[in-house]
C-alpha cells in the first residue's frame, strides 16, 4: 500500500533555532518527492521537489534531503523565524497510476520568540 | 498575481442543500484537480481533470460532481449536502507530467450542518 508518513505531527522551537521534520514513504514506483509549505488558512506552496538522482535540494534556508534506498526524505530549517509557523507536507509521486500523488498529513511547526 | 483562485472562501450548509465551489487558473495549466482536507488526513483527491473535454474520479468522488467548462474553469459540486462532507476544498493546477509542480487555490471552507 502507498503512504507517507511524516514525523513528528507537531514541533514547537524557539526562533533562530534549527529544526528537522521527516518523512517515510512507501510509494513505489517512485517519481519524485515535494514539500509543501501551508500556512494557517491557506494552501500548500511548493518548497523544493526531488527525483529519484537528486538527494539534496535548497530553498534559501529550507533544505530537503532524499534517501530513495531506505525511502527516507528530510526537510531541514536553518535559523527558523515566525513566519516558518505553518504546517509542512510531503507529497510522493508514484511512476504510474492517474490518482499518483500521495500526501504525508504533515507536521505542524510552530516557531516562539 | 498569477495562480489558482477559488470562490467562495467560506460557505455553511444544511444537509440537503447544494451548491456549487468554483476554480479557475490564469497559467494555461491543461490539469486541474479537486482535493479535500480533513484533520488528521493528508489530502486526498476527489476529482481531477487531466485536460479540458476529460474529467476523472480521484480516491473520495462519491457526493460529488465537477464541470471542467473550459481550459481556466473546474467547478466542483454537490449536489445533495451531508455533514461527512464538512471538510476545506481545495483546487489546484499543474502541467501534464509527474515532475511538474502543483499550484493549489487558498481554499474554501465548507461547513454542512
Amino acid at each position: 500500500k502507498n503512504q507517507v508518513e511524516q514525523s513528528p505531527q507537531s514541533l514547537i522551537i524557539l526562533e533562530g533555532k534549527n529544526c528537522t521534520l521527516q518523512c517515510n514513504y512507501t510509494v513505489s514506483p517512485f517519481s519524485n518527492l515535494r514539500w509543501y509549505k501551508q500556512d494557517t488558512g491557506r494552501g500548500p506552496v511548493s518548497l523544493t521537489i526531488m527525483t529519484f538522482s537528486e538527494n539534496t535540494k535548497s530553498n534559501g534556508r529550507y533544505t530537503a534531503t532524499l534517501d530513495a534506498d531506505t525511502k527516507q526524505s528530510s526537510l531541514h530549517i536553518t535559523a527558523s523565524q515566525l513566519s516558518d509557523s505553518a504546517s509542512y507536507i510531503c507529497v510522493v509521486s508514484a511512476v504510474t497510476g492517474a490518482n499518483n500523488l500521495f500526501f504525508g498529513t504533515g507536521t505542524r511547526l510552530t516557531v516562539i520568540p | 498575481n498569477a495562480g489558482v483562485t477559488q470562490t467562495p472562501k467560506f460557505q455553511v450548509l444544511k444537509t440537503g442543500q447544494s451548491m456549487t465551489l468554483q476554480c479557475a487558473q490564469d497559467m494555461n495549466h491543461n490539469s486541474m484537480y479537486w482535493y479535500r482536507q480533513d484533520p488528521g488526513m493528508g489530502l486526498r483527491l476527489i476529482y481531477y481533470s487531466a485536460s479540458e473535454g476529460t474529467t476523472d474520479k480521484g480516491e473520495v468522488p462519491n457526493g460529488y460532481n465537477v464541470s471542467r467548462l473550459n481550459k481556466r474553469e473546474f467547478s466542483l459540486r454537490l449536489e445533495s449536502a451531508a455533514p461527512s462532507q464538512t471538510s476545506v476544498y481545495f483546487c489546484a493546477s499543474s502541467e501534464v507530467g509527474p515532475a511538474n509542480g502543483y499550484t493549489f487555490g487558498s481554499g474554501t471552507r465548507l461547513t454542512v450542518v
